[in-house]
């Protein structure tokens, strides 16, 4: 069944510092991932997609993951954090086995921005 | 991407009474999703509406406590019956267009729901 950790619910960086939100998956067959951002009091908005193409894959606002297979990882990282950064970010995967339809959400992980 | 559009954006209802949320999207879609969202965790998938077919439930939901109708490929309502305090989440309409494999889900802004 596929399933998706995020391994540290809180994430605290100084603004101008690398940014690292780590993400394991488990996933029977070949899996699209995703990962989201929720800012306050706002909807979910898609930040970048991996969908079998270039194991890095690039997203808005400066964020990038690396698919890695031999290591079942999708983690997100931003060379520099701005106060802009702080939010909720989620983790997501969605493969064969659910049609990929059903698409399951990590716990996620609160990014805090200090000046 | 697609335009989601939900109402109401928030309610306070009292236990025991029923809410109908809409989710309006500006292009045809095969499938629509529902989530939930309760305070402090992630999203659970409630259930898939496809047009003219009953709506698909994810283990733990039922169609007695959320009904859901999708009467064509632009719209579907969720309602939330028989409200308790632990109905209070965040309801959020989600759709995928095209390649369902390289589809990312697109959400409207959600309905804050608070049951007293």
């Amino acid at each position: 069944a596929q399933s998706v950790t995020q391994l540290d619910s809180h994430v605290s960086v100084s603004e101008g510092t690398p940014v690292l939100l780590r993400c394991n998956y488990s996933s029977s067959y070949s899996p699209s991932l995703f990962w989201y951002v929720q800012h306050p009091n706002k909807g979910l908005q898609l930040l970048l997609k991996y969908t079998s193409a270039a194991t890095l894959v690039k997203g808005i606002n400066g964020f990038e993951a690396e698919f890695k297979k031999s290591e079942t990882s999708f983690h997100l990282t931003k060379p520099s954090a701005h106060m802009s950064d702080a939010a909720e970010y989620f983790c997501v995967v969605s493969d064969l086995a659910g049609g990929y339809n059903k698409l399951i959400f990590g716990a996620g992980t609160r990014l805090a921005v200090h000046p | 991407s697609a335009v989601i559009s939900q109402k109401p954006s928030r309610d306070i209802c009292q236990r025991g009474t029923s809410l109908t949320i809409q989710c309006q999207v500006d292009s045809q879609v095969t499938m629509m999703f529902w989530y939930r969202q309760q305070p402090g965790q992630s999203l659970t998938l409630i259930a898939t509406a496809n047009q003219g077919s009953e709506a698909t439930y994810e283990s733990g939901f039922v169609i007695d406590k959320f009904p859901i109708s999708r009467p064509n490929l632009t719209f579907s309502t969720l309602t939330v019956s028989n409200m308790s305090p632990e109905d209070s989440s965040i309801y959020l309409c989600s759709v995928r267009g095209g390649d369902l494999y390289n589809s990312p889900l697109h959400f409207g802004n959600g309905t804050r729901l608070t049951v007293t």
